[in-house]
């Protein structure tokens, strides 16, 4: 089946630091890719949709300097978190729809993020 | 955009009793809507899901139902086990899975033995 294989699964970094989380679709192209932010006990909240090759649509709310993401190729997307801070402490997971036609969506395993 | 509300946040059963979690979305250009199982620090597993054409679908325990005029569909897990336990996530999308999905807020199952 289809795999998104989501690096570093966890990382602790220093406020102010910038942290960067890969997203590789193995066997599948994907020309969509869907970064999410799941805090504790809360659900799935979409940050961003990314294109190959053309500039992310950030969900509302949404920092786009902040949370910056790049789809340059139809097998890896990034999230680069900048000038982290405590607050943005979160499990960060991506998402591509492997399906042809229709639904297939895949997510990667998923990122907790600590910044101290 | 889209809205998805869900229902309980959260349920307690006995094991071998039915669990029944309800969704509720806006957008009726919605037409895909699947159920997954989230364990803590995991990502999501999809455990079934329904399109928009079919009012009903089951596989073994799990069953899920639409009614596209309502916008609204629900999760039943019938005879559970105390694996069932973790949180699930109703989530609804549409435009042939070029939109993302839209999360309902989730319900964290409890099955007592």
């Amino acid at each position: 089946g289809a795999v998104v294989s989501q690096h570093p699964s966890w990382v602790i970094c220093k406020s102010g630091t910038s942290v960067k989380i890969e997203c590789r679709s193995l066997d599948f192209q994907a020309t969509t890719m869907f970064w999410y932010r799941q805090f504790p006990k809360q659900s799935l909240m979409l940050m961003a949709t990314s294109n190959e090759g053309s500039k992310a649509t950030y969900e509302q709310g949404v920092e786009k300097d902040k949370f910056l993401i790049n789809h340059a190729s139809l097998t890896l997307s990034t999230l680069t978190v900048t000038s982290a801070h405590p607050e943005d402490s979160s499990f960060y997971i991506c998402s591509a729809n492997a399906g042809a036609q229709n639904y297939g969506y895949t997510f990667g395993s998923g990122t907790r993020l600590t910044v101290v | 955009g889209e809205n998805v509300e869900q229902h309980p946040s959260t349920l307690s059963v006995q094991e071998g009793d039915s669990a029944v979690i309800k969704c509720t979305y806006s957008d009726s250009a919605s037409n895909y809507f699947p159920w997954y199982k989230q364990e803590l620090g995991k990502r999501p597993q999809l455990i079934i899901d329904i399109r928009s054409n079919v009012g009903e679908k089951k596989d073994q325990r799990i069953a899920v139902t639409l009614n596209k005029t309502a916008k609204h569909f629900s999760l039943h897990i019938t005879e559970t086990q105390p694996e069932d336990s973790a949180v699930y996530f109703c989530a609804a999308s549409g435009n042939r899975g070029r939109r993302a999905l839209t999360f309902g807020s989730g319900t964290r199952l409890q099955v007592q033995p």
